[in-house]
Order: C-alpha cells, then structure tokens, then sequence
C-alpha cells in the first residue's frame, strides 16, 4: 500500500517571497517521486522527479525539492515566487500505481 | 504535436444521459489511466489499462465503463449520468515498466450534468 500527504492545502504567499509546500509518503515498496503543477483549467504537467542519487532534484522554473529517505518526506520549493506561479501543486509517488497527494493550492499576490 | 489529447474539453449534458470521451496518446506508451478530479482538486485513480488490458479498476460505479481498442486509445463511456458525476477528467498515459517515467496528461474534459 502506498499513499501520499500535503500537509497544506492552501498556501498564500507575497510575489519574490519564498515558498516551500510540504508532501510525506508512505509506501511498502520502493517509490519513485514526483511534483506536478496544474495551472489554472490545464492538465498536470511534470515540475521535478527524484529517482536516486543527489537528494536535492530541481526542476523546471526555477523549483527544487529534496528527498528525505528518514522523515519520508520530498518537499517542494522554490526562493522567490512569480504571479505566474499561482497553480495547484500535486506530490505523486510511483510504486504500484500512481498516488497523488490532495493538492496544495498556491496563491502568489502582488 | 499533443501526446495526449482527450476530446471533448468540455461536455454539458443532462441527468440520465449518456456520454463518451475520448483519449489518445502518440507517445508509443503500452498504459492508460482515467482519473476523476473533483471540485476540490482531489486526483483520483479509476481505471487503467496495460496493452487493452484492464490493471487497474478503483471503486467505481459500474455506469462507467472504459474500453481500449488499442493501446494508444483509451475511451471512457459513462450512462446514466449523474449529477455527482460532474468533475474534471483527465486521461493519462505511461510506460509501465518504466516507474521511473512520469506519466502524461491530457488538458482534462469538464463534465458537467445538470
């Protein structure tokens, strides 16, 4: 079994202001991680995946997240927001299926 | 060129009726998903297949029905609908052997039953 949990699920924050979003798994296999961000009425596109290797994965604009094998954990972040940034951000683990997490909504204000 | 296309984007259609939406992938993958999002963005796995063969099937009401005629098409027939049935849904596509690879999206077909 293997599941997947944001611990926030809106998180408002300042343009240029840092952001972190937050993603714990639990899984009796071995996974493969991932962060998806789904823009406003569009599909889910890939931000970052950790397979192995270096714990800190980056990604497409300007993300990174670090793989936590002890705490189970891969959080998201990213320094200095944009507007463009507003989206909603899934965690998804890969073992025997794809599992995401509940979706953290990210709101970047002016 | 889309790697995963779904049509229609958008679908409104009355309480019992009976609608399909359609997915294709062109990325040469042997997997397909179905999943429903709901008002509160909660992803949730319904079907998937492997090569036309059904893996995967969540507790789903059986008003749904998926059928894969090959493995780069993979259709969702609903009946009966509902008005709880209104959501997004989105097709998916992956290699399954490769768990590593992410998997695809389509841009999701708004259904809404009134």
């Amino acid at each position: 079994a293997q599941s997947v949990t944001q611990l926030d699920s809106q998180v408002p924050v300042f343009e240029e202001a840092p952001v972190e979003l937050r993603c714990n798994y639990s899984s009796s296999v071995s996974v493969y991680l991932f962060w998806y961000v789904q823009y406003p009425n569009q599909g889910l596109q890939l931000l970052l995946k950790y397979l192995s290797g270096s714990t800190l994965v980056k990604g497409i604009n300007g993300f990174e997240a670090e793989f936590n094998k002890s705490q189970t954990s891969f959080h998201l972040r990213k320094p200095s927001v944009h507007i463009s940034d507003t989206a909603e951000y899934f965690c998804a683990v890969r073992g025997n299926k794809l599992s995401f997490g509940a979706g953290t909504t990210v709101t970047v204000r002016a | 060129d889309t790697a995963v296309s779904q049509t229609p984007k958008y679908l409104v259609t009355q309480m019992g009726n009976d609608k399909s939406i359609k997915c294709e992938q062109n990325l040469g993958h042997d997997t397909m998903y179905w999943y429903k999002q709901d008002s509160k963005k909660f992803l949730k796995i319904m079907f998937s297949y492997n090569n036309k063969e059904l893996i995967i099937n969540e507790t789903v009401p059986n008003r749904f029905s998926p059928k894969s005629p090959d493995k780069a098409h993979l259709n969702l027939h609903i009946n009966s609908l509902e008005l709880g049935d209104s959501a997004v849904y989105f097709c998916a596509s992956s290699q399954l052997d490769r768990r590593d690879t992410e998997a695809f999206f389509g841009q999701g077909t708004r259904l809404t039953v009134v």
